[in-house]
Formats: structure tokens, sequence, C-alpha cells
């Protein structure tokens, strides 16, 4: 099946810990996203890439930071420097040739401080 | 500042009744309006799609409504069902840096339809 892979699907990060959720994609799509999600708070863009080894910031990408080292993977690492990381993390993909492009999500992570 | 602006924040909805969700905006330059439907503990999903050069787009039940002149656009769930139940995003697209176009969502609406 193609689509995209979160894991893991729950994480709890201890304080001052460095946290890295994974994305991976088999849809062979260019670009990939970033979002936070906190209850009422709709969809935030923290980090997108629309090529390997390229990445923009988002419009909350304090405290984060990501790689695109493979087409196929864009790790997003909470920092410790992220005082409020508790969230739901999705990350997004699309093919990257055109705008208003339709975004394929994955299931997300729950991100949670301990 | 919040560019979208998604009312209500929660909706019950009898069995077979219409949904509505609103959706406002400030920026003239977005140029594309998706909804997007999403259930507990999953990511959202594109249900439907506008460009502002029309005023409605229909794709079985589910119906956008765009007034560009109010800069409002709202989607409509006729016959609503159970199965409906979910939390629904308006989003607009515009132009970022480097030719990207980047979705700004709305706060999101959840939907209960009740038998």
């Amino acid at each position: 099946d193609g689509g995209i892979t979160q894991s893991p699907k729950y994480l709890f990060r201890k304080e001052g810990q460095n946290v890295t959720l994974s994305c991976e994609q088999n849809l062979n799509h260019d670009a990939m996203y970033w979002y936070r999600q906190d209850p009422g708070q709709g969809l935030r863009l923290i980090y997108y890439s629309q090529i390997v080894n390229d990445f923009q910031k988002g419009d909350i990408a304090e405290g984060y930071s990501v790689s695109r080292e493979k087409k196929e993977s864009f790790p997003l690492t909470v920092t410790s420097a992220q005082k409020n990381p508790t969230a739901f993390y999705l990350c997004a993909s699309s093919p990257g040739r055109g705008l208003n492009e339709k975004l394929f999500f994955g299931s997300g992570t729950q991100l949670s401080v301990l | 500042q919040q560019q979208v602006k998604q009312s209500p924040q929660s909706l019950i909805v009898q069995k077979g009744g219409i949904s509505i969700i609103n959706c406002a905006y400030e920026n003239t330059a977005f140029d594309y309006f998706p909804w997007y439907q999403q259930f507990p503990g999953k990511g959202p999903a594109l249900l439907i799609a506008i460009r502002p050069d029309v005023s409605e787009k229909k794709e079985g039940r589910f119906t956008i409504s765009f007034n560009k002149s109010a800069k409002q656009f709202s989607l409509h769930i006729m016959d609503s069902q159970p199965g409906d139940s979910a939390t629904y995003f308006c989003a607009a697209s515009m132009i970022r840096g480097a030719g990207s176009y980047q979705l700004t969502f709305g706060k999101g609406t959840k939907l209960s339809v009740i038998p």
C-alpha cells in the first residue's frame, strides 16, 4: 500500500531531552511537510521541504529541526528548546509538481512531556 | 494572526439534517480553498476543494459555496450521517517563497451527527 508512515504513534519526552519523530513515504512525492496540531488550534506548519537536501521554515519552526537526506524520509527533531512540545504531530506529502496540490497525511504522532 | 477564521467550533446535527460550516479570510492573495476531514487518531484527508473563479462546487452530499466579494466560503453536508462525525478543517492556499504554495488552516469544527 502506498502512503505515509509515521512512527512512533505515541512518544514521551523528558525535560531537556531531544526526540525525533519519523516520517516515511512511498508515494514518490517531492514535497514533504510537518504540521503541529493542538486541540482547537487547527494545523500549523513547522517545516517543509520541496526537494531532497533542502527545507524551509514554516510558521512555528522555533525549537524544531528537520533533515531531508532521502526523498522518502523527512524526520522531525523536537529539541529541548521547544518549551511546550505536547501536541499531535502530522507529516504530509504532495507530488511537488505544481500549485494547489492535495496533501496526503500520515496518522500522526502524539508527543507528551513526562 | 489567524488568517482563516472558522465557525462554529463544534456542531451537533440530527441524522438526515444539513451541516453547515463557515470560513472567512482576509488575504485576497489566497487562490485555492480546500476542506479536509479528520477522524480521531488519524491524519486529515482532502474532502473537496474550490477555486475562487466558481461560486459553488458539489461532490455527492458535500457542497462548497464561495462568496469572493465577502471573502467567505462554507461547507454544506446534505443528509448528514453518523459516519460524517469528524473534525472538518477549511484551508486557504497562497504562494510563499521560492514558488511554493502553502496551506493556512482554520481551527477546525467538530461535527457530531446523532441518530
